[in-house]
């Protein structure tokens, strides 16, 4: 089991506000960094899946980046929305993920 | 919507009964994976299949047994379980073939079964 860790546990956004989080991951024997969302009462749902250091990934007004050196990720939401409340969990390893325990954002309309 | 199903949605059963998680992909995926998610804590890998072929077993108590028939199909049968065992319990699905030291594409997640254990 890889110890992966999210910071922080939960945070409040103003709506129109912009906002980001961390994953730290071991930075020996990197293979894979996976991001997903997960709304309350839905399945998680694959953001990104990052693989190179200084890799930078965008869907939408979500982005993440990605240094494998020093064992990181950030996940960035601009302009928050109240769609974008939900549990952000990373994941890292090869086919065996391992999961961080998440941040949950809510966004205040 | 998904792609990937699994039923029922909610189970409670007692230590003695025996049952079965269902779960079902209709995206074409060659690899199936069994998580659980324990109250406050991260999501935890159980099993893992590849064209059918487990390829993980996570340390799991035999209580649970996975069978996988086939690549869109994979059931999770319960016996004997303990109160602890009460979690939420996820299929997931991935296109691109297990293997060990390579990265994985991404997973595509059920809903989810959520195990009451009395």
């Amino acid at each position: 089991i890889l110890n992966v860790e999210q910071s922080p546990q939960s945070l409040h956004v103003q709506e129109g506000d912009s906002t980001n989080f961390t994953c730290s991951f071991p930075s020996s024997n990197f293979y894979a960094l996976h991001w997903y969302r997960w709304e309350t009462a839905k399945s998680p749902e694959a953001l990104f899946v990052m693989t190179l250091n200084g890799d930078e990934k965008k869907k939408g007004r979500i982005s993440a980046t990605l240094n494998t050196k020093e064992g990181y990720s950030y996940l960035y939401i601009k302009g928050s929305q109240p769609e974008d409340s939900a549990t952000y969990l990373c994941a890292f390893g090869d086919y065996k993920l391992s999961f961080g325990a998440g941040t949950t954002v809510t966004v205040r309309a | 919507e998904t792609g990937v199903t699994q039923t029922p949605r909610h189970l409670v059963m007692g230590m003695t009964n025996k049952k079965s998680l269902k779960c079902e992909q209709h995206l074409g995926h060659n690899a199936m994976y069994w998580y659980k998610q324990s109250a406050k804590k991260p999501l935890e890998l159980m099993f893992v299949y590849n064209f059918k072929e487990q390829t993980e077993n996570n340390s799991v108590p035999s209580r649970f047994s996975p069978e996988c028939p086939n690549s869109s199909h994979l059931f999770l049968h319960l016996h004997t379980l303990q109160p602890e065992d009460s979690a939420l319990y996820l299929c997931a699905s991935s296109q691109d073939p297990v293997s060990p030291r390579g990265p994985s594409g991404e997973q595509y997640f059920g809903p989810g079964t959520r195990l009451t254990v009395t």
